[in-house]
């Protein structure tokens, strides 16, 4: 069974930095392109960040370039996102999701359940 | 940036009716797009992609169709479960793989 499990989510200030990580287990890894998508509190679902399989390839919405950095350890199963000078409008629950494949501009079928990252000061 | 941008943005329905909601993208997508659920305080599930390919374990009831810039979600014979936010997703031009607003469907 493919799971995925967000942790890192926490109460930060202004300004500061935050890494999110996502264990994967149930799959290959290493095989599956890997996507963060956030939701604000009541609001809709934001694409932010897409990796390749194999690392190489990185992607991003416009709002978070230049401040969040996607990564992955295959090694570790493990998909990360680096969030730095977080501001007010990150507050978020974070997900990761997977197309379920290395097409990474495909559908996405497998969802962690979140986590919860809270800017304020 | 592609808009998708879905109407009615509620929708009520009473159970066992039919639900049909709408997506429209600002250009063509082609076929891609995809819908999920989500239920209150859980992650979202993807229920159709490709426009009309239903995924793995979803009910018949659920459909799909539309291609270049109008897509449509048609939920048949409407069940208490299904009572929930729709969303639609381009996967076409990215990126960013824009999702819509979402469209609340409520008990009637």
């Amino acid at each position: 069974e493919v799971q995925l499990v967000e942790s890192g989510g926490a109460l930060v200030q202004p300004g500061r930095s935050l890494r999110l990580s996502c264990a994967a287990s149930g799959f290959t890894f290493s095989t599956y392109a890997m996507t963060w998508v956030r939701q604000a509190p009541g609001e809709g679902l934001e694409w932010v960040s897409a990796i390749s399989s194999s690392g190489a390839s990185a992607y991003y919405e416009d709002s978070v370039k230049g401040r969040f950095t996607i990564s992955r350890d295959n090694s570790k199963n493990t998909l990360y996102l680096q969030m730095n000078s977080l501001r007010v409008d990150d507050t978020a629950v974070y997900y990761c999701a997977s197309p379920g494949g290395a097409n990474i501009r495909a559908r996405l079928f497998y969802w962690g359940q979140g986590t919860l990252v809270t800017v304020s000061s | 940036e592609i808009v998708m941008t879905q109407s009615p943005a509620t929708l009520s329905v009473s159970p066992r009716e039919r639900a049909t909601l709408s997506c429209r993208a600002s250009q063509s997508v082609s076929s891609n797009v995809a819908w999920y659920q989500q239920k209150f305080g859980q992650a979202p599930r993807l229920l159709i992609y490709d426009a009309s390919t239903r995924a793995t374990g979803i009910p018949p009831r659920f459909s799909g169709s539309g291609s270049g810039t109008e897509f449509t979600l048609t939920i048949t014979s409407l069940q208490s479960e299904d009572f929930a936010v729709y969303y639609c997703q381009q996967y076409n031009d990215w990126p960013p793989h824009t999702f819509g607003q979402g469209t609340k469907l409520e008990i009637k």
